[in-house]
């Protein structure tokens, strides 16, 4: 089943304790990206990655990591969470890392991290 | 630069009346325009999308969406609203001026359904 899964799906944890998220397609996707989703907010870009070993900053960057050294996974790194990185967290993914056609493309969705620091 | 505006936060029908649910946007560019669910406690489901073919797009479960370039709306609608769409909607641009593939949210609308 073509699926991009999340681990944890849920992560309680202190301020200042390293935490990593992980995320992994099956669907040989170039494209792949985070996100944060805050209520009245909707959903805020972290990072992206348009394939293996190219990493870019999304709307929202601060305080989070990544990096892409295989194509199936984008780990999500929080070196020294803060309780404002409490959020629901979801990771994407899409076909192409091209200019060209990556407006249209879907990209798929995890089913989300929900992550609380305290 | 691309935005979106949800202009309901929470909209509530009955069931087996219409649904509108609408949406405005903002593209210095031809965009392509999104509509997804998010039901609770799960992830993120694409409804449809409009890629400058058709302006009137079908989706999955009855929804549909109307793309009016002179109105720069992108309306989701439904004839008759059923108790399982309950649910977040978030319209959606991508950033296609861009290099990053970004796809910009609308702060989402809350659908209720009475019985």
């Amino acid at each position: 089943e073509a699926q991009v899964t999340q681990n944890p799906r849920y992560l309680i944890t202190v301020t200042g304790k390293k935490l990593t998220v992980t995320c992994s397609q099956n669907m040989n996707h170039e494209y792949m990206s985070w996100y944060r989703q805050d209520p009245g907010l909707g959903l805020r870009q972290i990072y992206y990655s348009m394939n293996v070993e190219v990493t870019d900053k999304g709307d929202v960057p601060e305080g989070y990591k990544v990096s892409r050294k295989e194509k199936r996974n984008f780990p999500l790194i929080l070196e020294s969470p803060s309780p404002n990185q409490t959020s629901l967290y979801f990771c994407a993914s899409s076909l192409s890392g091209l200019a060209g056609g990556r407006s249209q493309e879907t990209q798929y969705f995890g089913p989300g991290t929900r992550l609380l620091v305290l | 630069a691309q935005s979106v505006t949800q202009l309901d936060s929470h909209v509530s029908v009955s069931e087996g009346t219409p649904v509108l649910l609408r949406c405005n946007y903002s593209s210095s560019y031809s965009p392509s325009l999104f509509w997804y669910v998010q039901h609770p406690n799960k992830g993120l489901q694409l409804l449809l999308k409009y890629t400058s073919a058709a302006t009137l797009v079908k989706g999955i479960n009855g929804f549909e969406a109307e793309f009016k370039k002179s109105e720069t709306s992108f309306h989701l609608t439904k004839p008759s609203a059923h108790m399982s769409d309950a649910a977040e909607y978030f319209c959606v641009v991508s950033d296609y001026g861009g290099s990053q593939g970004n796809l910009i949210f609308g702060k989402g609308t809350k659908l209720s359904v009475k019985p």
